[in-house]
């Protein structure tokens, strides 16, 4: 199946500062998913991102289909950031099941 | 619109009792998912559904059997609890459509002892 590797496994920012999430991935995809789940483990949709760059607010991302990858930014980061941020990728079978990576975790001090 | 729900949100349960997961959804949505978390492990798929009265297993299905008799449910089932089986639990439901987009209940939090 396809591998998922995100990195770095942990991340301490304080606020304010920007930083970049990355998403490796190991076989063609046709989903791309970022969640954050949230201290109280609420898992929610940033973006859904087989290819191209997306934008909501403070959150963007990229995923590099050819090159199998996919980059979250956080800027100015606030303490409400804080969380684990998951990439899921689903394969080009017709049911498109997620694969997951470990999840990065985020603590933005204030 | 409610989205996903999923009942219990915690539940406790003693080494070979039996329990039932229940995940509901009101958008209509073809494709549902049941995945577990575990610390360190990412979330991992259980079993899932293309439909009503289908299933498929996914990467972790031993221990657990499913069940899709309505489209906006889906149930999980532990016929003998064992502590291996404690983990969050997540449902997830989609459209059939192009996008892909899975959307996800609350979870629920099950501690077998």
């Amino acid at each position: 199946g396809i591998q998922v590797e995100q990195s770095p496994p942990d991340l301490i920012l304080q606020e304010g500062a920007n930083s970049t999430l990355r998403c490796n991935f190991s076989d063609s995809v046709n989903n791309l998913q970022w969640f954050h789940q949230n201290p109280w483990g609420q898992l929610i949709n940033l973006f859904y991102i087989p290819s191209g760059t997306k934008q909501n607010g403070r959150l963007s991302a990229t995923t590099v289909a050819t090159e199998r990858y996919s980059l979250l930014y956080i800027s100015s980061s606030q303490t409400t950031d804080s969380g684990v941020y998951f990439c899921a990728v689903g394969d080009t079978g017709a049911n498109s099941k997620l694969t997951f990576g470990k999840g990065i975790t985020l603590s933005v001090r204030p | 619109n409610a989205g996903v729900t999923q009942t219990p949100k915690f539940r406790v349960l003693k080494t070979g009792q039996s329990m039932t997961l229940l995940c509901a959804q009101d958008m209509n949505h073809e494709y549902m998912y049941w995945y577990r978390q575990d610390p360190g492990m990412g979330l991992r798929l259980i079993h899932y559904s293309v439909g009503e009265g289908t299933t498929a297993k996914g990467e972790v299905p031993d221990g657990y059997n499913v069940s899709r008799l309505k489209k906006q449910n889906f149930l999980l089932g532990l016929e003998s609890a064992a502590p291996s089986q404690t983990s969050v639990y997540f449902c997830a439901s989609r459209p059939s459509g192009a996008t892909d987009t899975q959307y996800f209940g609350p979870g629920t939090r099950l501690t077998v002892l």
